[in-house]
């Protein structure tokens, strides 16, 4: 069985300073771990993912995140924050032994940056 | 590259109603293909999904049907609407086999009335 866990339903954080969006999980097997971001109205964009390798993942629009296998964790960061980033963002988790391609998304957590 | 297209983009039906929603996929061959609904701009409820034509899977037991009638072509419908089937919907392929992630639509925002 695969779950996820997005424990915060909202991030406000201040323009210029460091953002970060906490992801949990539980697998059987391997994660692979996936960030998208969803603008209103639109649908989810890809941002990066954890499939084997280098713990620290760097993505689109300056994300990274980061592996972190004793904790179960893939939590979403960014150095500095821009308004843009103001959007909802899901982490989805996929188990490598599963046999299914379906992946687990979180509820979202919204990220509100401040000017 | 590959593109994924969904409309209409918005629908107000009346409850009762027939629906059909349509997802193509352009720039890729036999993609897994996926129907989600999202409520209150929220959390993923996965409706659908297909690794092929003809071949369905649902997830969720519902007034709802799918699809697929070309490699590319995602359909889903309703004979009959319901005020639940109120949301947003989103379709979203993948490569067949594969882990990778999904690529989504645009959304159709569908409120029954």
């Amino acid at each position: 069985a695969q779950s996820v866990a997005q424990p915060e339903d909202q991030v406000n954080v201040a323009e210029g300073n460091p953002l970060t969006v906490k992801c949990t999980y539980s697998v059987s097997g391997n994660p692979y771990l996936f960030w998208y971001v969803q603008y209103p109205n639109r649908g989810l964009q890809f941002l990066l993912k954890y499939i084997t390798g280098d713990n620290l993942v760097k993505g689109s629009y300056g994300f990274e995140a980061e592996f972190n296998k004793s904790q179960t964790s893939f939590h979403l960061k960014k150095p500095s924050a821009l308004v843009s980033d103001s959007a909802l963002y899901f982490c989805a988790v996929r188990d490598m032994s599963g046999g299914s391609y379906i992946p687990t998304f979180g509820r979202g957590t919204s990220l509100i940056v401040h000017p | 590259s590959q593109t994924i297209h969904q409309w209409p983009a918005t629908l107000v039906q009346p409850v009762g109603s027939p629906l059909s929603l349509e997802c193509t996929v352009e720039g890729t061959s036999n993609p897994n293909l996926y129907w989600y609904r999202q409520a209150a701009g929220r959390g993923l409820q996965l409706l659908f999904y297909s690794v092929g034509i003809g071949q369905i899977s649902s997830e969720v037991p519902q007034n709802l049907s799918a699809s697929r009638p070309q490699d590319r072509q995602f359909i889903l419908s309703s004979k009959k609407l319901l005020l639940s089937d109120s949301g947003f919907y989103l379709c979203a392929w993948s490569v067949l086999d594969s882990y990778n992630e999904q690529f989504f639509g645009p959304g159709t925002r569908l409120t029954v009335l």
